[in-house]
């Protein structure tokens, strides 16, 4: 079965800085790779995801990066801020399959 | 926060006590998710249903059982089976399933002493 695999585990940034976060996965079969942010008592909420059949996608700050060949993909934000501190997980999926695999996700604190 | 919903938010139980924890929809989703939360650890998926009257293990369905009765609800039952069953249980519904955007519910914190 699918494996993902998040490091690092913890990050912390001064605001305005960017952030990184990698995920690898082992299934060469998974086409779908969604990012869940999560807020310290809340629910995890998606916040970008890549298809299989794109290389990047970005939206303001967030972009998200995807090489298939070395089975891996990586969350950047750019210029930090203190509301982007929050608990991160990747995950992966095949198309035809309901079992999502999450990373042991990613604690971000920007500090002002 | 409306949409998916979990209750209650903390629950305690004794060893040895079934719980079952509720999950409403009212996103008229198909498919419905349990994942179980440990400090340090991803989402692990216990179970999961696609469709009314039908569910499928996930990774860690030991000790726990669901239905799927009705397709706005998808309560999940810890049983005195599950060994370590204090965690944060969050449940999740997608419109169909596999890559379908999955929106998470508040989440239920379950104590076991």
């Amino acid at each position: 079965g699918e494996n993902v695999e998040q490091h690092p585990s913890t990050l912390s940034v001064q605001e305005g800085d960017s952030a990184v976060i990698k995920c690898t996965y082992s299934d060469s079969a998974s086409n779908y790779f969604p990012w869940y942010k999560q807020e310290l008592g809340k629910r995890p909420q998606l916040i970008i995801d890549i298809r299989s059949n794109v290389g990047e996608k970005k939206d303001q700050r967030i972009a998200v990066t995807l090489n298939k060949t070395a089975k891996h993909f990586s969350l950047h934000i750019t210029e930090t801020q203190p509301e982007d501190s929050a608990v991160y997980f990747c995950a992966a999926i095949r198309y035809n399959n309901n079992d999502m695999r999450f990373g042991a996700g990613t604690r971000l604190t920007v500090k002002p | 926060d409306g949409g998916i919903t979990q209750s209650p938010k903390y629950l305690f139980r004794k060893e040895g006590q079934n719980v079952t924890l509720s999950c409403e929809q009212n996103l008229n989703h198909d498919a419905m998710y349990w994942y179980r939360q440990d400090p340090g650890q991803g989402l692990r998926l216990i179970y999961y249903s696609q469709i009314v009257n039908d569910f499928q293990k996930g990774d860690i369905a030991e000790g726990y059982s669901v239905s799927r009765e009705k397709k706005e609800s998808f309560p999940l039952t810890v049983t005195s089976a599950q060994k370590n069953p204090t965690a944060f249980y969050l449940c999740a519904s997608s419109a169909g399933g596999g890559v379908d955007e999955q929106y998470f519910g508040p989440g239920t914190r379950l104590t076991v002493t």
